[in-house]
């Protein structure tokens, strides 16, 4: 079936370094997002992203569709950068935009 | 700004009950869906609609159902609740076209004791 593989599951930095979580999917895809998932549960989209690169801030999400891959680079981590980051495939079909996650990268920021 | 809103926020429910989540949009989004997310997972959909008075099952549909009165309100309904059934559930919205983003509700955390 169509899987979502996210690397590293966990991973703890400094104040101040940088970040790169990896995303692989197993079937081609229309498109994917990023969200960031708070501590206390609720979701925020960080980049809807078909293809290519795209930055806010201190994020830069970069997709390459036909490998099916997809990368997010934090820079300069900051304390309230932790928390699970998930990246999601979205297949186009009857069933609209149905979005498959990965099972996530928690993110700890220590001072 | 789109908008999904899901209510309660939390509930606790007993074992057997039946518990209703609400979510509501302003996107003006044909499609509707709701997700579930365990401990340490990914989301995984249960339901979703396309059209007002319609429902589809998604991957999980076993112990749900839902409903879709109008084209801004998705309801998840379980009719008896089970401990199995706590978990964090996230209503979303799209449009019906590829490459579109989904947006979702910042989630509804459900224990059932």
């Amino acid at each position: 079936g169509q899987q979502v593989q996210q690397s590293p599951a966990s991973l703890v930095l400094q104040e101040g370094e940088n970040a790169e979580l990896q995303c692989n999917f197993s079937t081609s895809l229309n498109s994917m997002q990023w969200f960031y998932q708070r501590p206390e549960g609720s979701l925020v989209s960080l980049f809807y992203n078909p293809s290519g690169t795209k930055q806010s801030g201190r994020l830069t999400s970069t997709t390459v569709i036909k490998e099916r891959r997809s990368s997010l680079h934090i820079s300069s981590s900051q304390i309230t950068d932790s928390g699970t980051y998930l990246c999601a495939m979205a297949v186009y079909g009857g069933s609209g935009n149905k979005l498959i996650f990965g099972t996530g990268t928690l993110l700890s920021v220590k001072p | 700004e789109a908008a999904v809103t899901q209510s309660p926020r939390s509930k606790v429910a007993v074992t057997g009950g039946k518990v209703t989540l609400s979510c509501h949009q302003t996107n003006n989004h044909d499609y509707m869906y709701w997700y579930r997310q365990d401990t340490g997972h990914g989301l995984r959909l249960i339901h979703y609609s396309y059209v007002a008075d319609s429902t589809e099952k998604g991957d999980i549909p076993d112990g749900y159902k839902a409903s879709r009165p109008s084209q801004e309100n998705f309801s998840l309904i379980l009719e008896l609740a089970s401990l199995s059934q706590t978990a964090v559930y996230f209503c979303a919205s799209s449009v019906g076209t590829a490459n579109t983003e989904v947006f979702f509700g910042k989630g509804t955390r459900l224990t059932v004791v």
